[in-house]
């Protein structure tokens, strides 16, 4: 079983929609959970960084943490076709720093006007 | 958000050449990370790097891979001898105290 799942889309949407984003994981020791955003041939840009089980909004982005189910989630509301990009998932051990980051595989996302 | 620069942009070598890639951190970071990208694939982590020293490393950061940060302000990762394989995006990443990683924009590194 893989460290990290996400569904690698892709995914399209109208314009002005609830994108719901998802990602398991088996391994029960990760903490912190991130999500980020990777335009085509960029970097990854860090989104949203929670620490264990609950809720945590930014703007029109939402991510949420079910340790019990190790199941996280990334909504995005009133999305826009600037939200087009792949999105990664990722959550490491500690919150300490020097701690290595393991990433999902990307879900592509795409935002129809 | 932190700024962090990569050179070069892109990388073209032969195979069995030695290569180094430069990440420059705008403002001053504790931590340092490289992550590599091939094509198609996840993000995975190659190494990590406080105060001088490795702190982490995975399997790919084989004894062809070497990092340092020689004038305080650089980072740099060496590949000694390139394979095929070692085609792929390359990220540096830094963070402070709190594991909040913030990735360069990457060098893409083509060996031929």
């Amino acid at each position: 079983q893989k460290e990290v799942e996400q569904d690698p889309g892709p995914l399209s949407v109208p314009e002005g929609a609830i994108v719901s984003l998802n990602c398991t994981y088996s391994n029960s020791a990760f903490q912190y959970f991130m999500w980020y955003r990777q335009y085509s041939r960029k970097g990854p840009e860090l989104l949203m960084y929670t620490y264990s089980s609950g809720n945590k909004e930014d703007g029109r982005f939402t991510a949420q943490v079910d340790k019990s189910s190790k199941y996280i989630s990334l909504f995005i509301r009133d999305s826009q076709p600037s939200d087009s990009a792949t999105y990664l998932c990722a959550m490491n051990r500690s919150g300490s720093s020097a701690s290595k980051i393991i990433f999902g595989s990307g879900t592509r996302l795409s935002i129809r006007p | 958000e932190p700024e962090v620069t990569q050179t070069p942009s892109h990388q073209v070598t032969q195979m069995g050449q030695e290569v180094i890639l430069r990440c420059v951190p705008i403002s001053n970071h504790l931590y340092f990370y490289w992550y590599r990208q091939i094509l198609g694939q996840k993000v995975e982590f190659l190494v990590s790097f406080y105060n001088n020293e490795i702190s982490e490393k995975s399997e790919i950061f084989d004894d062809q891979f070497s990092v340092e940060r020689p004038d305080g302000s650089n980072f740099t990762l060496k590949i000694r001898s390139t394979k095929l394989e070692d085609s792929a995006m390359y990220f540096c990443a830094i963070s402070k105290e709190r594991n909040e990683q913030f990735f360069g924009p990457g060098t893409r590194l083509t060996v031929l």
